[in-house]
This record gives structure tokens, sequence and C-alpha cells, in this order.
């Protein structure tokens, strides 16, 4: 079984408003990861989580939380978002791999269906 | 320079056509190779590692070419439903615990009777 969830699958807020976006995975992966895709673009890297240590930030605005609670979910806090923050936001999640770079050379990535959000 | 590169297309092919997909990378450092597809409105779902020896999954064949720094993609008997977008995705691992992706733009496919 590859499967991430997510919720919600598509979200509508203001740019006042605080929302939570979620991700599930119950492959036993240990790394997790957020994208932001926008239209006819590839999916660009927010944040990695490694054994539920934040690992990467792509110098993401700071209106953008990540948080992992457990090594099977991730979630991304929402807070005074701007109307060009809207995009396919994807979780993807993948074995990982304590230190072993022989492991990470072949470490695949597994993706969800995304929340499309639109901000008013 | 990208540090990943593929022609977008689209490439418009009949039914039946074989199809070729290239992408260069740039990072010398890269560790492993993929190509994904990704449907309209969809997520990127795995289609293929890529080896050095070259692998092949039914109508897919994958080559890479780690010295020019190459991959491709070859499609045999394109069906509609291949129609879609395929993103070449490069692994450059330097986190230390996880991979890092970076992704080409895509080539668009579109398979017509």
């Amino acid at each position: 079984d590859t499967e991430v969830t997510q919720t919600p699958k598509h979200l509508v807020m203001g740019m006042t408003n605080k929302k939570s976006l979620k991700c599930e995975q119950h492959m036993g992966h240990r790394a997790m990861y957020w994208y932001k895709q926008k239209a006819k673009k590839p999916p660009e890297l927010m944040f990695v989580y490694s054994y539920e240590k934040l690992s990467i930030n792509e110098s993401v605005p700071s209106r953008f939380s990540p948080e992992c609670p457990n090594s099977s979910l991730l979630n991304l806090h929402l807070h005074a978002l701007q109307p060009e923050d809207s995009a396919l936001y994807l979780c993807a999640s993948s074995q990982g791999a304590s230190g072993r770079a022989n492991r990470l050379s072949t470490d695949t990535q597994y993706f969800g269906p995304g929340t499309r959000l639109t901000v008013l | 320079r990208k540090e990943v590169e593929q022609d977008p297309g689209p490439f418009n092919v009949p039914e039946g056509a074989t199809v070729a997909f290239n992408c260069t990378y740039s990072n010398s450092a890269s560790q492993s190779f993929f190509w994904y597809r990704q449907d309209c409105r969809k997520e990127p779902k795995l289609l293929m590692s890529v080896y050095s020896s070259g692998n092949e999954d039914g109508r897919f064949t994958a080559q890479l070419n780690r010295a020019s720094q190459y991959i491709s993609l070859l499609i045999r008997d394109s069906k509609l439903s291949d129609s879609a977008t395929y993103l070449c995705v490069v692994n450059v691992v330097n986190t230390g615990t996880a991979s890092k992706l970076t992704f080409g733009t895509g080539t668009r496919l579109q398979v017509t009777l």
C-alpha cells in the first residue's frame, strides 16, 4: 500500500482566516514533505521532516507553519495568506534513512492527492 | 541554467506511435532518477525509477547516461490513457536523512485517435 491521504481536498479561505492542511501515511515512512504546485509548473519543495524533525525549510514565509505530531502525520498551518498562495498543496512521504546515504540514493517519494487551496 | 531541463512539448502523437522524451540534469552529484506521471489536476505518480543499466516496464523503457547527465523515457504503442505530463525527477541526497527531489518542468503528451 503506497497511500498518502490528505484533507481537505479543497479549501477556500480569506486572507484573515487560520486553517490547517492534514496529511497521513501508514507505510512506516520516516520522511514527509510539503510541496506547493502552481498551474502548469512542477511541484516546489517547501518543507522536509525527517524522523519527526524539521530537516529542510526552503525559505518559506512564516505564514506557513508545518508541524509533525508523530511519524504518520504532517500538518501545514496557514495564517494570513495572500491570494498568490492559491495553489495545489501536495504532501509526500518516503522511507528516509538515518544517515545511510546508500539507502537514500534509492529513496522514493509517494504523493498524496493534494489540497487545492484558494485564497480570496 | 535549470537544474533539470525537459522539452515542455506538447507532443501530439497518434495511438500506437512510439514517443521518446529526453531530460538533462546539471548536478553531477545527483544520486537517483525517476519519471513521474501527472494527470491534469492530480498528484504526481511514480512511473518508474531510472538506472544506468536501463530498465523496462511493459511499454515503457527508461535510460540513464551519467556521463552525459541525460535521462530518457520511451513509450511504445501509445494509448489514449498515456496522455499526461511526464516529469523528469532527480534526487540529490544532501540532507542526511531524507531525499530532496528536483523536478523538471514536465513534458506534456497528448495521444489522439
